[in-house]
């Protein structure tokens, strides 16, 4: 089965500081890895996704995210924090043919003038 | 495209009341997902559909809750009877699933959902 542990609850950044939110996962085959992001009173929103073409995934406004197998990890990062990335984000997994995505518990990141 | 329509936004209901939510998916997407988010259980995958069928609804709390997905363009998420503990944001997404593609999800905004 498969599942995903997210390191952290809450992480606070100071503005221009980089962003590393860690994401674990344990799957019995190959997953499709995914990060998404929930601003307040929003629903969920596809950041990036991996696809197995190449382990270092850039998604939207600035984030990525790099694939290791031997780690079972899929962290997401961003060099330089902005204000407007106060928000909260979910790592998922989902088996490679399936249709169930499994979601973290998300992190919530806070970002500091 | 206008992405995936909930509605109603807000719903406050007494308890014992019948709720009814609605979701139309994106057009081309044939899998549809219902989720409930609450503060102490995160996210929680209710039931899915494919191809308007349901596969997997073993994450329905209890025979108090029902979905349909009569056609490709419209579910409904039925609570009956509703009761506080039902209280939640209730979300609705869609994808394109199937074979190897690696598509993800297009979420809703939501149903807050209050049983008073």
């Amino acid at each position: 089965a498969q599942s995903v542990t997210q390191l952290g609850s809450h992480v606070s950044v100071s503005e221009g500081a980089l962003v590393l939110l860690r994401c674990n996962y344990s799957s019995s085959v190959p997953p499709y890895l995914f990060w998404y992001v929930q601003y307040p009173n929003q629903g969920l929103q596809l950041l990036l996704k991996y696809t197995s073409a190449a382990t270092l995934v850039k998604g939207i406004n600035g984030f990525e995210a790099e694939f290791k197998k031997s780690e079972t990890s899929f962290h997401l990062t961003k060099p330089s924090a902005h204000m407007s990335d106060a928000a909260e984000y979910f790592c998922a997994v989902r088996k490679t043919g399936g249709f169930k995505t499994i979601f973290g518990a998300g992190t919530r990141l806070f970002v500091k003038a | 495209d206008a992405g995936v329509i909930q509605s109603p936004r807000h719903e406050v209901t007494e308890m014992g009341q019948e709720v009814t939510l609605r979701c139309k998916p994106i057009s081309g997407h044939n899998s549809l997902f219902w989720y409930r988010q609450t503060m102490m259980r995160g996210l929680e995958l209710l039931i899915y559909f494919n191809n308007n069928v349901p596969i997997d609804d073993s994450g329905m709390p209890e025979d108090r809750f029902s979905a349909k997905m009569p056609n490709a363009s419209f579910s409904t998420l039925k609570i009956q009877p509703s009761e506080p503990r039902d209280s939640a944001v209730y979300f609705c997404a869609s994808s394109r699933t199937g074979g190897e593609e690696n598509y993800g999800y297009t979420f809703g905004s939501g149903t807050r959902l209050t049983v008073v």
